[in-house]
């Protein structure tokens, strides 16, 4: 059974681009969220998509967004990119977000720098 | 509140027990959760316990959930140097927004 598939992996972005980050859930999983990740701020939930449906929503701006297709995959997408925004972004796939203690999935998550 | 808090470092001699410990505030958890993330890599869940459990136990992993505390343990039995990693606790929190809130991360450091 294939993992959560993250991509790209790595990428450099100057400060007022935009980026696209994708995710693609294991086979069968209908809940996909996405977490910032930085040293000094740990795991920071970002969001959470459920049948193409945004379900859950953390304390970020609105330049931070996302979205999720019919077959799952999800994509997050940061426009006017701060330095701040350098982080890896985590995407996590479960049948239900968690819901009855189901296993949740972290990719291997996509390597954001800002420069 | 939703704090999830853990210490940022434990070192521990290899063979020995590590023991990571977690405290959480919110009272509507029903899960808690053990991550471990290797060097560049994702997280991997480790183990889960629910909230009406006291104890879990998966080969060298036990998990101690004392609810009256709001305190969460996992300890790794004969630590091995493949176990060097930084391990999350999370929560589950369902009085809200249903969110999973991450701890910081204990970064386990195997000495020789």
């Amino acid at each position: 059974k294939a993992g959560v598939t993250q991509t790209p992996r790595y990428l450099i972005k100057t400060r007022g681009q935009q980026v696209t980050l994708s995710c693609s859930p294991i086979s069968g999983h209908r809940s996909v969220s996405w977490y910032q990740q930085t040293p000094g701020q740990g795991l920071q939930f970002l969001f959470e998509y459920f049948s193409e449906t945004q379900r859950n929503k953390g304390n970020f701006p609105g330049r931070f967004s996302g979205r999720q297709f019919s077959n799952s995959r999800s994509e997050m997408n940061v426009s006017t990119l701060e330095l701040g925004d350098s982080a890896l972004y985590l995407c996590a796939s479960s049948q239900d977000g968690g819901m009855s203690g189901n296993t949740i999935y972290f990719g291997e998550g996509s390597w954001l720098t800002v420069v | 509140g939703e704090d999830v808090e853990q210490s940022l470092f434990l070192s521990v001699r290899e063979g020995d027990s590590s023991v990571i410990n977690c405290t959480y505030t919110d009272s509507s958890s029903t899960y808690l959760y053990w991550y471990k993330q290797e060097p560049g890599a994702g997280l991997q869940l480790l183990t889960y316990i629910f909230s009406n459990m006291d104890m879990k136990q998966d080969q060298r992993l036990t998990v101690l959930l004392n609810k009256k505390d709001k305190h969460l343990s996992l300890r790794i039995a004969d630590t091995q140097t493949g176990d060097s990693a930084i391990y999350f606790c999370a929560e589950r929190v369902w009085n809200r927004d249903d969110k999973i809130i991450f701890g910081k991360g204990t970064r386990l450091h195997i000495l020789p």
